[in-house]
């Protein structure tokens, strides 16, 4: 089976702090995803990847960025982390070509808190 | 573009009642589509999907769904649910040839099965 690991699964951050959500895939998925989850919102897509270095926005990208140095990590970088960011952090993945056959791997979420 | 209608966003039932979750989608091509569930503070799992084939499809935990193509629905269903079941559910859809590598969810359905 797939295994997506989010490094944190509860994190608390003060406003302004530098924040990093780090994401770890074993299956050699070309793709993975971040969003945002919230209640009555449902999920957002921050941004995502389909290789190394490669990256596109999606949703709501606004006071995020990401990292993809390599296939197997992705990471979600908040430059300076604000009270309206505190939310649920989902990290997905998927084989380029076979994510409408598969879906999506999902991580067990990071849930921070930004006081 | 495609889009996904969950049309309650909870439903309450008692233990061992028939529930059904409702997801409609917009699409203009042919689709596959998911149902995700996801237990509190956790991530989203894989429930059941829809690629082709027969349009009743069942899936873990006792829940099956049936695509409809004419009225565009996907709906999800158990006969008799547990106190477990209590979770939030989400459909999502992806364009079945050449699309986008990216699920679109809907905004999620809470069930709660009160004893």
């Amino acid at each position: 089976d797939v295994k997506v690991t989010q490094s944190s699964r509860y994190l608390v951050k003060r406003t302004g702090e530098k924040v990093f959500l780090e994401c770890v895939q074993d299956m050699d998925h070309e793709n993975m995803f971040w969003y945002r989850q919230d209640p009555g919102l449902g999920l957002r897509l921050i941004y995502f990847s389909y290789d190394v270095k490669m990256k596109e926005k999606g949703d709501i990208p606004e006071g995020y960025s990401v990292s993809r140095e390599k296939k197997e990590r992705f990471s979600l970088i908040l430059e300076s982390a604000s009270t309206n960011q505190t939310s649920m952090y989902l990290c997905a993945s998927s084989r380029l070509g076979l994510t409408g056959h598969y879906g999506y791997t999902f991580g067990s979420g990071t849930r921070l808190t930004v006081v | 573009a495609q889009s996904v209608t969950q049309l309650d966003s909870q439903v309450p039932v008692f233990e061992e009642a028939p529930v059904e979750l409702r997801c409609n989608y917009s699409s203009s091509v042919s689709v596959y589509l998911f149902w995700y569930v996801q237990y509190p503070n956790q991530g989203l799992q894989l429930l059941l999907k829809y690629l082709s084939g027969s349009t009743l499809v069942k899936g873990i935990n006792g829940f099956e769904a049936e695509f409809n193509k004419s009225q565009t629905s996907f709906h999800l269903r158990k006969p008799s649910v547990h106190i477990s079941d209590t979770a939030e559910y989400f459909c999502a859809v992806s364009e079945s040839q050449g699309g986008s590598e990216k699920l679109v969810f809907g905004k999620g359905t809470k069930l709660t099965v009160n004893p």
